[in-house]
């Protein structure tokens, strides 16, 4: 069964910075591309950044770039987001999910985590 | 980015009705298109991967088409644990965009 576990959520003032980590577990965690979504409070979902199986293909939601950055480990089985310069705007649930495949492009996230919250404020 | 625009952004229907809900991308995705349930309190469920294509284990009630621009999720028959809100997700190109959901109410 395919288990994904985020933390590292919590509240930070603005301006600082928070390392999300997910632990992943039930399959073959380098075969697969991962993913970070996130749901603001009372809000739809957001696509946040997406890492293909071997880190060669990146990319990241244009409300982000500059500031966060996804990696992975495969030998660990985890994925991280390094979130920089927070704001407050960035204040949501944050989603780990599993892609159906290696790379980003046509293959989905279909499995989730349970998410960790991020409240940015001061 | 690609903009997804679902409608409606709200229903209400009842048990049995069937129900559309439509994701119109703002430029062509090919079939690059997912379907989402959500549930209250619960991680997202992909329901449809490839404009068409079933999840495993999800229902045969649900079933997805379109192509290029605009794409349809479909419920034949609703049941009682239908209700929830969904979203469409591009993976066209980067950044993946979501449109912004439709919320299935029971009337």
């Amino acid at each position: 069964e395919v288990q994904l576990v985020e933390s590292g959520g919590g509240l930070v003032q603005p301006g600082r910075s928070l390392r999300l980590s997910c632990a992943a577990s039930g399959f073959t965690f380098d075969d697969y591309a991962m993913h970070w979504v996130r749901q603001a409070p009372g809000k739809g979902l957001e696509w946040v950044s997406g890492i293909s199986w071997n880190s060669d293909t990146i990319g990241y939601a244009d409300s982000v770039k500059g500031r966060f950055t996804i990696s992975r480990d495969n030998a660990k089985n985890s994925l991280y987001l390094q979130m920089n310069s927070l704001k407050t705007e960035d204040t949501a649930l944050y989603y780990c999910a599993k892609a159906s495949g290696q790379w980003l492009i046509v293959f989905f996230p279909d499995s989730w985590g349970q998410g960790t919250l991020v409240t940015v404020s001061s | 980015a690609i903009q997804m625009t679902q409608s409606p952004s709200s229903l209400s229907a009842s048990v049995g009705d069937r129900v559309t809900i439509t994701c119109r991308a703002s430029q062509g995705i090919r079939n690059d298109l997912g379907w989402y349930q959500q549930k209250p309190g619960k991680a997202p469920k992909l329901l449809i991967y490839a404009a068409s294509s079933l999840q495993s284990g999800v229902p045969s009630r649900f079933s997805g088409s379109g192509s290029g621009t605009d794409f349809t999720l479909t419920i034949s028959s609703l049941q009682p644990e239908d209700f929830a809100t969904y979203y469409c997700l591009q993976d066209y190109n980067y950044p993946h965009t979501f449109g912004q959901g439709t919320k299935l109410e029971i009337k």
